[in-house]
């Protein structure tokens, strides 16, 4: 089934600096792709979405890149802040499904 | 208001207990879902509710069950507790199967089981 890696599992920047957060996924046929925030003792909350058809995505300071040929997504934080710090995870699924996969999380800390 | 509320919120109980997880969401949302989250494992997938009474497992469906006799709520049981159960679980819901649908979270549940 599908399997989906996500590194780094942390990443410390400081403020203003760029946060680069990847996945890599095993199957061709998967179409939706999410990034999601997760804050310390709450759940999870999207930041976006993206579907197979688009390469690249921006939205307040975020930008998502999909590469389907290496079967990769990327987020893009620019110019974080220390309110950017969470635990950030990519999700995919595919056509008809309703199960997401989720990769590990990424720990992200922005230092001022 | 779009929310996912999840009941209670902290619990710890006692090795072979039987341990109720409940959640609700007023969206109407015809699917949800029950995950767990553990240091470096992401969220894990224990079940899919399509709608009343139409569950199927997920990855790790071993040691628990569900319920969802009503559309907005979705129950978790497990019977006979185990130490590695203790957990964050987290409910979600989604308004449709597929189709790219975004999935609301609730706040979680932290069990722990001793």
């Amino acid at each position: 089934g599908e399997q989906v890696e996500q590194r780094p599992p942390h990443l410390s920047v400081r403020e203003g600096d760029s946060a680069f957060i990847i996945c890599t996924y095993t199957d061709s046929a998967t179409a939706y792709f999410y990034w999601y925030k997760q804050e310390p003792g709450a759940g999870l909350q999207l930041l976006m979405s993206v579907f197979s058809n688009v390469d690249r995505k921006e939205e307040q300071g975020l930008t998502v890149l999909l590469n389907k040929k290496d079967k990769r997504l990327s987020l893009n934080l620019t110019a974080a802040h220390p309110g950017d710090s969470a635990v950030y995870f990519c999700a995919v699924s595919e056509p008809g499904s309703a199960k997401l996969i989720f990769g590990e999380g990424t720990k992200l800390t922005v230092s001022s | 208001d779009m929310k996912v509320t999840q009941m209670p919120r902290y619990l710890i109980k006692r090795m072979g207990e039987n341990v109720l997880l409940e959640c609700g969401q007023d969206m109407s949302h015809e699917t949800m879902y029950w995950y767990r989250q553990d240091p470096g494992l992401g969220l894990q997938l224990i079940y899919i509710s399509y709608d009343v009474d139409s569950n199927s497992e997920g990855d790790i469906p071993k040691g628990y069950r569900v319920s969802r006799k009503k559309r907005e709520h979705f129950s978790l049981i497990l019977d006979s507790a185990k130490t590695n159960q203790t957990s964050v679980y987290f409910c979600a819901s989604s308004l449709a199967r597929g189709r790219g649908n975004t999935l609301y979270f609730g706040e979680g549940s932290r069990l722990i089981v001793v």
